[in-house]
């Protein structure tokens, strides 16, 4: 089955430790995005790729990092940095980086740092 | 700033009536117009869209209405089912911005029996 794979699922972190969360696709997709979602807010963009070895900063991308090495592959790492770490994210991919592609969404990772 | 915006953030709505959702944008440069639907703990799923060269798209139960000149659009679902109770998402999308999407905040529709 296609599709895309966010792990873990729940992930607990003590405060100053970097953490990394994974997202793989087999769509075959150039482009991925990753969002952070808070209660009551939409989703927000971090980051997002539109081609392996490139990326582009989104809305709120201080105090987390990414890097496409594969074309299947966008890791996001939550760093020390990032002040309010505490989130739902979610990976998502789409065919190429343009409007009439639709993104599809991996499952979500729920971070909690204490 | 939000360029999109959700300003209902529940709704409720009986099984069988017209459940509907609105969404209105700040930004003209926008010209692609998404629905995403999501559940709890779960990722979003695409729902349906509509382009800015038309005002209407159909798709089974949802039919997504586009207003350019009043910068905004609705989502409504007939006959609403209790399957449907969801938080719904509007986002909007240009070809300046890459594919990239903006969100609003969401609705949580509840559909009762």
């Amino acid at each position: 089955d296609g599709g895309i794979t966010q792990s873990p699922k729940y992930l607990f972190r003590k405060e100053g430790q970097n953490v990394t969360l994974s997202c793989e696709q087999n769509l075959n997709h150039d482009a991925m995005y990753w969002y952070r979602q808070d209660p009551g807010q939409g989703l927000r963009l971090i980051y997002y790729s539109q081609i392996v070895n490139d990326f582009q900063k989104g809305d709120i991308a201080e105090g987390y990092s990414v890097s496409r090495e594969k074309k299947e592959s966008f890791p996001l790492t939550v760093t020390s940095a990032q002040k309010n770490p505490t989130a739902f994210y979610l990976c998502a991919s789409s065919i190429r980086s343009q409007p009439i592609y639709e993104q599809y969404f991996g499952p979500g990772t729920r971070l909690t740092v204490t | 700033d939000q360029q999109v915006k959700q300003n209902s953030p529940s709704l409720s709505v009986q099984e069988g009536r017209i459940s509907i959702l609105n969404c209105d944008y700040t930004n003209s440069m926008f010209d692609y117009f998404l629905w995403y639907k999501k559940y709890p703990a779960e990722g979003p799923t695409f729902l349906i869209s509509i382009s800015s060269i038309k005002d209407k798209n159909e798709d089974g139960r949802f039919t997504v209405f586009l207003n350019k000149s009043a910068k905004h659009l609705s989502l409504h679902i007939v006959p609403s089912q209790p399957g449907d109770s969801a938080v719904y998402f509007c986002a909007a999308s240009s070809r300046s911005t890459l594919g990239r999407l903006y969100f609003g905040r969401g609705t949580q529709l509840t559909v009762w029996p």
